[in-house]
């Protein structure tokens, strides 16, 4: 199966600096999306991106499908940031099912 | 829209007991709705795929008789840990998809399971 690397594992910032993610996976895959999920344990979607760029306010996110990797940027870091980043490949699993692999995460924490 | 209402939240109970989790969509029609299991500090491990009106589609190394999924109509999907035990204790994610290659998942807030 697919498999998806992320990258630093963790990160600590100082509010107000900016960051970037990496997820890199090992085959060609049909989509790709980012995900926050904060303390509580909330999975919030970021980004549904096969390929381009994305901006959402102070976060967005470049995948570049033929290189296999994507990386989501998160300008002036506030402290409502802080959680685990994760990203999730989208393949096809026959029919019209699909399915996500996730990465094992970015835990990201902002200082005050 | 596409929201996604996971209940309950947490439950605590003893070991032999069977812990049903319901998983709805509230605002949009979920052809196709998928569960998974994260452990402490770990990544989201799929459990299993539904599609309304039929069976369950498990990953190796789920136990389909000991998580029974349900996915009887468009809004709703049940998971039932059946005769849980300590090492059953985890975070239970569900989520939905109006179904087709090109739709994304929306997820539940999750259930946090504790079998004592």
């Amino acid at each position: 199966g697919i498999q998806v690397e992320q990258s630093p594992p963790d990160l600590i910032l100082q509010e107000g600096a900016n960051s970037t993610l990496r997820c890199n996976f090992s085959d060609s895959v049909n989509n790709l999306q980012w995900f926050h999920q904060n303390p509580w344990g909330q999975l919030i979607n970021l980004f549904y991106i096969p390929s381009g760029t994305k901006q959402n306010g102070r976060l967005s996110a470049t995948t570049v499908a033929t290189e296999r990797y994507s990386l989501l940027y998160i300008s002036s870091s506030q402290t409502t940031d802080s959680g685990v980043y994760f990203c999730a490949a989208v393949s096809y699993s026959g029919g019209s099912n699909y399915k996500l692999t996730f990465g094992k995460g970015t835990l990201l924490t902002v200082n005050p | 829209g596409a929201v996604v209402s996971q209940h309950p939240s947490r439950v605590i109970c003893k070991s032999g007991t069977s812990v049903k989790i319901e998983c709805r969509s509230l605002d949009f029609q979920a052809t196709t709705m998928f569960w998974y299991r994260q452990f402490p500090k770990q990544s989201l491990m799929l459990m299993a795929t539904s599609n309304e009106g039929s069976k369950a589609t498990y990953e190796q190394g789920v136990e389909k008789d000991k998580f029974l999924i349900n996915h009887a109509s468009l809004t709703l999907s049940t998971l039932t840990v059946t005769s849980a035990h300590p090492e059953d204790s985890s975070f239970y994610i569900c989520s939905a998809s109006r179904g087709g290659r090109d739709q994304p998942q929306h997820f539940g807030d999750g259930t946090r399971l504790s079998i004592l």
